[in-house]
């Protein structure tokens, strides 16, 4: 299986920061990369699909990027409905394969 | 609207059986490929099962060893897990996702979740 690693597992930032959680991958995938947002208690929300696709209806203050097996999620500035928990997943080969997941929090 | 509505989670005793169901609504369920994705408590997401738009195809994680089977029935919209033998690493929310194509397994759709505990 595919390994999907994520960096930090936390941060502690403010609103209008800008972030950035990376996720690198044990081979190439690719541009099969997405990005998830998950709130306590909720379903996880597709943000970003190929690397770096937005979503419909997702806000354009997120982002996506790739070089290699590295895989960048951006946030450009942080609003108080961004902290949650991201994971990246690979969509190259089954089984699809998860992060562990960066959780945001309020600094 | 798209939505989806797992139901059927509980608590069940180790080698216990439970069977999970999705309905689906707001789209074309029979043109889907069709996911469960499962989250125990704490912990991150693990895809466990798919199948095709026409259910002939179906893929499980191999850490199952042939536990778990998925169904569906395109009549009725409905996505079903039979889940056999449970044990307490089971233990977990279910999701049932819709894949957004067949070309990649993005999941662009999910349900709420229903919970499955495994426990004496």
């Amino acid at each position: 299986d595919i390994q999907m690693t994520q960096s930090p597992s936390s941060l502690s930032a403010s609103v209008g920061d800008r972030v950035a959680i990376t996720c690198r991958a044990s081979q190439s995938i690719n541009t099969y990369l997405n990005w998830y947002q998950q709130k306590p208690g909720k379903a996880p929300k597709l943000l970003i699909y190929g690397a770096s696709n937005l979503q419909g209806g997702v806000p354009s203050r997120f982002s996506g990027s790739a070089s290699g097996t590295d895989f960048t999620l951006t946030i450009s500035s942080l609003q108080p409905e961004d902290f949650a928990t991201y994971y990246c997943q690979q969509s190259y080969i089954t089984p699809p394969t998860f992060g562990g997941g960066t959780k945001v929090e309020i600094k | 609207e798209v939505q989806l509505v797992e139901s059927g989670g509980g608590l069940v005793k180790p080698g216990g059986s439970l069977r999970l169901s999705c309905a689906a609504s707001g789209f074309i369920f029979s043109s889907y490929t069709m996911n469960w994705v499962r989250q125990a408590p704490g912990k991150g997401l693990e895809w466990v099962s798919s199948i095709s738009s026409n259910g002939v195809y179906k893929y499980y994680t191999d850490s199952l060893k042939g536990r778990f089977t998925i169904s569906r029935d395109n009549a009725k919209n409905s996505l079903f897990l039979q889940l056999d033998s449970l044990r307490a690493e089971d233990t977990a929310v279910y999701y049932c996702a819709r894949q957004s194509n067949v070309a990649a397994t993005d999941f662009d759709c999910w349900g709420q979740g229903t919970l499955v505990t495994v426990s004496s």
